[in-house]
């Protein structure tokens, strides 16, 4: 099956500054990319998505990028607010959807 | 608003008894219904594939017999957990894929105590 894998674990920001997280996956299969956002006991909220025919997706301050053949895809956020601190989740699907590992992101004040 | 509701969103139970989780789709109907167990700080990990009218699949190391569930319906579906033990403490939690994209909605998760 899928296999994903995300880094870094933790990643902590300054306010204003730009945060990446990164994610690859091993079925060349996959072809939808979502991205997850969860507080602290809350259900994870899709907060970005890419399929494999779009190398780069941008949605206000967020973005996601795709290299189908390296099989990476990076999840940017710019200008960060205390508010964008959760557990952020990459996911890779070909039939069902598997997650990576999840990235804990604190933005400092 | 939330599109998938969960219930209950906590439970405690002893060991040994049954505990019955709900997710249900709001104003859409879902054919496939997703069941994950997330451990604390970790990521979630798919359990079962939850099918109306027909049986679960379910992920490799996942006791069925253990976890049973019942798409019931096209907004429906249930995950008991059968003579729980405290290692089945954890976070359980469902989702469904909506519109022709197939976007996939979260419950709002089952904190599962089991004494």
């Amino acid at each position: 099956g899928e296999n994903v894998e995300q880094h870094p674990s933790t990643l902590s920001v300054q306010e204003g500054d730009s945060a990446v997280i990164k994610c690859t996956y091993s079925d060349s299969a996959s072809n939808y990319f979502p991205w997850y956002k969860q507080e602290l006991g809350k259900r994870p909220q899709l907060i970005i998505d890419i399929r494999s025919n779009v190398g780069e997706k941008k949605d206000q301050r967020i973005a996601v990028t795709l290299n189908k053949t390296a099989k990476h895809f990076s999840l940017h956020i710019t200008e960060t607010q205390p508010e964008d601190s959760a557990v952020y989740f990459c996911a890779a699907r070909a039939n069902n959807l598997f997650f990576g590992t999840g990235t804990r992101l604190t933005v400092i004040p | 608003g939330a599109v998938v509701s969960q219930h209950p969103s906590w439970v405690i139970c002893k060991s040994g008894t049954s505990v019955k989780i709900e997710c249900r789709s709001l104003d859409f109907q879902a054919t496939t219904m997703f069941w994950y167990r997330q451990f604390p700080k970790q990521s979630l990990m798919l359990m079962a594939t939850s099918n109306e009218g027909s049986k679960a699949t379910y992920e490799q190391g996942v006791e069925k017999d253990k976890f049973l569930i019942n798409h019931a319906s096209l907004t429906l579906s249930t995950l008991t957990v059968t003579s729980a033990h405290p290692e089945d403490s954890s976070f359980y939690i469902c989702s469904a894929p909506r519109g022709r994209d197939e976007k996939l909605f979260f419950g709002s998760g089952t904190q599962l105590s089991v004494l």
